[in-house]
């Protein structure tokens, strides 16, 4: 499939700070941006998505911004909390919007 | 609820015998994925079916295979598991392709012995 590329591949933060995850995509035809959370020995679980005709959007304390033109995502989230603590994967559509191609996750740690 | 099951959650294998995961929803998904997820890597996709139409990934070993009966139900076949297919399986489904959000079973464990 696509590439997906993703950084960093690990993260530690404080609590209370503020930590970002990026993306790179390579199909241009992509239109569709998930990231997953994926805690220790569980199934990844959505977290937040955006779609190619948004620029940004946010759900409490978590935020994705696309920029089409240059094909990067990113996740943004604040005033982490040591419950985010887990993998974090980003991922773009391919095959016509038939698949979703994921980077290679970020491991995210809050330490109190 | 409406959900994606995944059973057996755990599964050991010897080295070349088949084995069978299975996967069920009740979400009546269009679409349902099989990815394959390894140590600290990223899920993998082995295949797809939208409905009936079935989609192989290119790089997909062909010691996989997989059945979809009917909506509600997926299999994934490993014809003869070696010790680097050791890992998550996990199935997804989702309402109209990837654009939609996917919902992942609880996965699959295998271990080859």
């Amino acid at each position: 499939g696509e590439n997906v590329e993703q950084h960093p591949s690990t993260l530690s933060v404080q609590e209370g700070d503020s930590a970002v995850i990026k993306c790179t995509y390579s199909d241009s035809a992509s239109n569709y941006f998930p990231w997953y959370k994926q805690e220790l020995g569980k199934r990844p679980q959505l977290i937040i998505d955006i779609r190619s005709n948004v620029g940004e959007k946010k759900d409490q304390r978590i935020a994705v911004t696309l920029n089409k033109t240059a094909k990067h995502f990113s996740l943004h989230i604040t005033e982490t909390q040591p419950e985010d603590s887990a993998v974090y994967f980003c991922a773009a559509t391919f095959y016509s919007g038939y698949a979703l191609n994921f980077g290679k996750g970020t491991s995210l740690l809050v330490t109190p | 609820d409406a959900m994606v099951i995944q059973n057996p959650r755990y599964q050991v294998t010897q080295f070349g015998k088949p084995v069978t995961l299975s996967c069920s929803q009740t979400l009546n998904h269009n679409v349902m994925y099989w990815y394959q997820q390894k140590s600290s890597q990223a899920p993998k996709l082995l295949f797809h079916y939208y409905d009936k139409d079935f989609n192989n990934e290119a790089d997909t070993p062909d010691n996989f295979q997989s059945r979809r009966p009917n909506t509600s139900f997926c299999f994934l076949d490993i014809r003869s598991p070696g010790l680097g297919d050791a890992a998550m399986y996990l199935c997804a489904t989702s309402s109209e392709g990837a654009d939609s959000p996917l919902h992942f079973g609880n996965g699959t464990r295998l271990t080859v012995t």
